[in-house]
């Protein structure tokens, strides 16, 4: 069983769509992640979600929405992607917020944006 | 063969050598530290962690090293094999008023040639 699953694997769009990417964690975790790799294998931080509350809010564009359902899913929806949204996002989990623990990671979401 | 923080992003060695990849972290107040393993295609894969109160923890065929003096962190790969190849983050942890957040290092290429 994959621990966290995100869908998308690959998602090809124009410039100026939305888009949806899915995750989800099975691991029983309280906090969820979205991290964007850029081409140069950089990752940044975008979000955390902690029991399905906003905790990290990194200098991301409004046209970026995390929603958390609940606190096995966070997902990630993009509007009027841009060029320069082409990276590949990651989703991860820990087990809670506030102490050190690793975290782990899904197979990433590759978007090209065209 | 040796990295040298985020001036040489890659190291290539032969099969069987021994690999050390290091790392210069930012933040003085970081207490907690995790070398992830990113393969092609994939998610960061979990190695190794330690805490800012060691300087010193093994797994098997790894061992991590920290300085907090100099501010270095560094992964040492044992009888380096094919399977190894990948691309090697550093992440450091720092605990904010939001609770903690992890921030990754630029990241190094070991190639190991067979």
């Amino acid at each position: 069983d994959t621990a966290v699953s995100q869908t998308p694997k690959y998602l090809v769009t124009q410039m100026g769509n939305d888009k949806s990417i899915k995750c989800e964690q099975n691991l029983g975790h309280d906090t969820m992640y979205w991290y964007k790799q850029d081409s140069k294998k950089f990752l940044k931080i975008m979000f955390s979600y902690n029991n399905k509350e906003l905790i990290i809010n990194e200098t991301v564009p409004n046209r970026f929405s995390p929603k958390s359902p609940d606190k096995a899913h966070l997902n990630l929806h993009i509007n009027s992607l841009e060029l320069g949204d082409s990276a590949v996002y990651f989703c991860a989990s820990s087990p809670r917020q506030i102490t050190n623990e690793k975290l782990f990671f899904g197979s990433g979401t590759q978007l090209s944006v065209l | 063969g040796e990295s040298v923080g985020l001036h040489l992003p890659t190291l290539s060695v032969q099969e069987g050598d021994n690999s050390i990849i290091n790392c210069a972290y930012s933040n003085s107040a970081s207490d907690y530290f995790i070398w992830y393993k990113q393969e092609s295609g994939k998610g960061p894969q979990f190695i190794i962690d330690i805490r800012s109160n060691m300087d010193k923890r093994q797994g098997q065929r790894v061992t991590v090293l920290l300085n907090k003096t100099v501010k270095h962190l560094s992964l040492q790969i044992a009888a380096t094999q094919p399977g190894d190849s990948a691309v090697y983050f550093c992440a450091e942890n720092i605990m904010g008023t939001s609770g903690s957040r992890l921030t990754f290092g630029e990241g190094t290429q070991l190639t190991v040639n067979p």
